[in-house]
């Protein structure tokens, strides 16, 4: 069974950066792209960008280019997104999303963002 | 960026009953178009992709219609653990977009 499985909830200061993990198991973690998607509370779900975990070529939104980092870990099948330049505007909850021509299946479970001074 | 449009924000049902969701693409998207199950506090769950294709272990009580720019979710036979929020999402083109979603509720 593919899961994936993320990193807990983290709590940051305005202007500070946070770095959210997606551990990947039960498929082979290059064949997939790996989607990142944003549900802030009544902004519904807005996407993110995605890596290939096979050659680390990524794809970002405009919203978040130049602030956005997404990586990938063949060694421990575990991607990354990193956000800088936290504003309030950043609070949500993160999901990564396996990719399926662009479509998600599975998602990992979420992890709160609160920005907070 | 393709804008999707989904109607009613929220509906109210029984069980048993039979409910029908549309999500609407600012521009044609063809048939790729997924839709998504939300339940408080969890993650989404993949229903259907290409517009009618129901994923693996979804009942067959859920059917998605529809192309190019018009599209539907219907759930026949409303059951309880139904009662959540639904999203449309299309990928025929970056940046990939979601519908605002739709409420169940009882």
């Amino acid at each position: 069974e593919v899961q994936l499985v993320q990193s807990g909830a983290e709590v940051r200061k305005p202007g500070t950066t946070v770095k959210i993990s997606c551990k990947v198991s039960g498929h082979t973690f290059s064949d997939r792209y790996i989607h990142w998607v944003q549900q802030a509370p009544g902004e519904g779900l807005q996407w993110m960008g995605r890596v290939d975990p096979k050659t680390g070529e990524t794809m970002y939104a405009e919203k978040f280019q130049g602030r956005l980092n997404i990586t990938a870990d063949g060694s421990t099948e575990t991607t990354y997104m990193e956000l800088s330049s936290l504003g309030p505007q950043d609070t949500a909850v993160y999901f990564c999303g396996r990719g399926h021509n662009n479509w998600f299946a599975p998602w990992g479970q979420g992890t709160q963002v609160t920005v907070s001074s | 960026d393709i804008q999707m449009t989904q109607s009613p924000t929220s509906l109210s049902a029984s069980v048993g009953d039979s409910v029908t969701i549309i999500c609407r693409a600012s521009q044609d998207i063809r048939s790729f178009l997924a839709w998504y199950q939300q339940k408080p506090g969890k993650a989404p769950e993949s229903l259907i992709y290409a517009a009618s294709l129901l994923q693996t272990g979804v009942p067959s009580r859920f059917s998605g219609g529809g192309s190019g720019t018009d599209f539907t979710l219907t759930i026949s036979s409303l059951q309880p653990e139904d009662f959540a929020t639904y999203f449309c999402q299309q990928y025929h083109s970056f940046p990939l977009t979601f519908g605002g979603g739709t409420t169940v509720e009882i």
